[in-house]
């Protein structure tokens, strides 16, 4: 079965410069969900997106920024990448909300280092 | 806001006895409640969830957990342990009265499990 694809896996940046993190949810998902992982933490919302507008935002920084395209997949803007930035990003879809099969399905992630 | 305590950083279960992994939740509605599992340098992987209906929910791998709503609790248990079950375990809620998408994690649990 497919499952939700994030490109690219691994990052290696240095400070100041940007970052574009893909999503490619599972196909008839609607919802996409960005998440952050420092090393030995939680996983952190940052932000959420449904039918392409966006529907929840959480301890998103500025200079990032999220869109979800036509075809439903997304993309996570960073910018102005600082260490504390260097962390797993998970994207997550699920399918409608409120529907008995609701539940997240993650990807893989991408590991960003910024150095 | 939603929240999620699981009080122990890490639980030792020696293979063959039942485990515990305890998570209490707070939300200003009813919560959707959900166990994810995380595996090194994985993303998160769906074991089970709550929404309505027996307290007693099952899921993947054998696991289970059980809804108390005076207790605000949701841990999850196995009847008997597996070294292959040992990984970092995440209680995970999203408040329905908010009708927020953002589905909020503890910070997880480690678990070993003993041969």
């Amino acid at each position: 079965a497919a499952g939700v694809i994030q490109s690219p896996r691994h990052l290696i940046k240095e400070k100041r410069e940007t970052a574009t993190l893909k999503c490619y949810p599972i196909p008839r998902h609607d919802t996409v969900y960005w998440y952050q992982q420092g090393p030995g933490q939680d996983p952190q919302f940052l932000i959420s997106f449904y039918e392409k507008m966006q529907s929840d935002k959480g301890s998103i920084p500025d200079r990032f920024s999220a869109q979800q395209f036509s075809d439903y997949h997304s993309e996570l803007n960073m910018s102005s990448l600082e260490l504390g930035d260097s962390a797993l990003y998970f994207c997550a879809s699920s399918p409608r909300r409120g529907e008995p099969n609701e539940k997240l399905f993650f990807g893989s992630g991408t590991q960003l280092s910024v150095l | 806001a939603q929240s999620v305590a699981q009080p122990e950083d890490q639980v030792n279960v020696a293979e063959g006895n039942p485990l515990t992994v305890k998570c209490t939740y707070s939300v200003s509605g009813n919560p959707y409640l959900f166990w994810y599992v995380q595996y090194p340098n994985r993303g998160l992987q769906f074991l089970l969830k709550y929404i309505t209906g027996d307290n007693l929910v099952k899921g993947s791998y054998g696991f289970e957990a059980e809804f108390n709503k005076s207790q605000t609790s949701f841990h999850l248990k196995k009847p008997s342990a597996l070294v292959s079950d040992s990984a970092l375990y995440f209680c995970a809620v999203r408040d329905l009265w908010n009708r927020d998408d953002k589905i909020i994690f503890g910070k997880g649990t480690r678990l070993h499990i003993l041969p």
